[in-house]
C-alpha cells in the first residue's frame, strides 16, 4: 500500500529564513509524489509534483522538492520564506487516487 | 469561475438527519473524487468516478454514504442518518483523464459539515 509520512506537525520560522518540510513515502510500485498547499479557508492547491524525469521539481513561487529514492523522501524546501507562505502543506502520493500525509503547518513570523 | 465548485460551503444538521452535498467539477474533467478531512488530519479518500461510473469506494464509506454522478458531470454525496462522527470537511476534486495516471487533482473549497 502507498503511504506518506510527514514527521513535523508544525514548523515555525522567521521571515526570510530557509525552511524544509519533511515527507517520507512508502510504495511498492512506481512513485508519484505531490505537495499541496492549503491556505486558511481555501481549498487545496497543487504546489508541485514528481511523476518521472528530473528528481528536482520546482514551483512558481520559489518552493522546490527533491525525489530521493534511496532515502524514500520528497522534502519540500524554500530558501527564503515570506509571511504569505503561512499555510498547511500536505505531501501526497497516488496513482489513481491520492493518499495524503497528516500535514505540516508552516508558521512564518516577522 | 472555472474551478471546482461545492455547495453548500457550510452545513449544520441535527444528528439523524440526511444531508446532501453537490460538486460541480471543472468542465470536461472525466474524473471526480470525494475526500473527507477532519481536524488535524490530511484528506482521506472516499470514492471516485470516471465519467458516470463509480470505480472505487473506500471502506470509510459506510452504508449510510452514497455518491452519484448520474450524467458524468456534477456529483452528489448523501449521508443518511448523520452521526456526530460525520462532522468533517468534505472535499471534491476533479482531474482530466490521462490514461490511468492522476497527474493533478483540482480541489474545491469543500463543504464543512457539523452534526449537532
Amino acid at each position: 500500500a502507498q503511504s506518506v509520512t510527514q514527521l513535523d506537525s508544525q514548523v515555525p520560522v522567521f521571515e526570510e529564513a530557509p525552511v524544509e518540510l519533511r515527507c517520507n513515502y512508502s510504495s511498492s510500485v512506481s512513485v508519484y509524489l505531490f505537495w499541496y498547499v492549503q491556505y486558511p479557508n481555501q481549498g487545496l492547491q497543487l504546489l508541485l509534483k514528481y511523476l518521472s524525469g528530473s528528481t528536482l521539481v520546482e514551483s512558481i513561487n520559489g518552493f522546490e522538492a527533491e525525489f530521493n529514492k534511496s532515502q524514500t523522501s520528497f522534502h519540500l524546501r524554500k530558501p527564503s520564506v515570506h509571511i504569505s507562505d503561512t499555510a498547511e502543506y500536505f505531501c501526497a502520493t497516488g496513482f489513481q487516487k491520492l493518499v495524503f500525509g497528516t500535514g505540516t503547518r508552516l508558521l512564518v513570523s516577522p | 469561475d472555472t474551478g471546482v465548485s461545492q455547495n453548500p460551503r457550510h452545513k449544520i444538521t441535527k444528528r439523524g438527519q440526511n444531508v446532501t452535498f453537490r460538486c460541480d467539477p471543472i468542465s470536461e474533467h472525466n474524473r471526480l473524487y470525494w475526500y473527507r478531512q477532519t481536524l488535524g488530519q490530511g484528506p482521506e479518500f472516499l470514492t471516485y468516478f470516471q465519467n458516470e461510473a463509480q470505480l472505487e469506494k473506500s471502506r470509510l464509506l459506510s452504508d449510510r454514504f452514497s455518491a452519484e454522478r448520474p450524467k458524468g458531470s456534477f456529483s452528489t454525496l448523501e449521508i443518511q442518518r448523520t452521526e456526530q462522527g460525520d462532522s468533517a470537511m468534505y472535499l471534491c476534486a476533479s482531474s482530466p483523464n490521462t490514461g490511468t495516471l492522476n497527474t493533478e487533482a483540482f480541489f474545491g473549497q469543500g463543504t464543512r459539515l457539523t452534526v449537532v
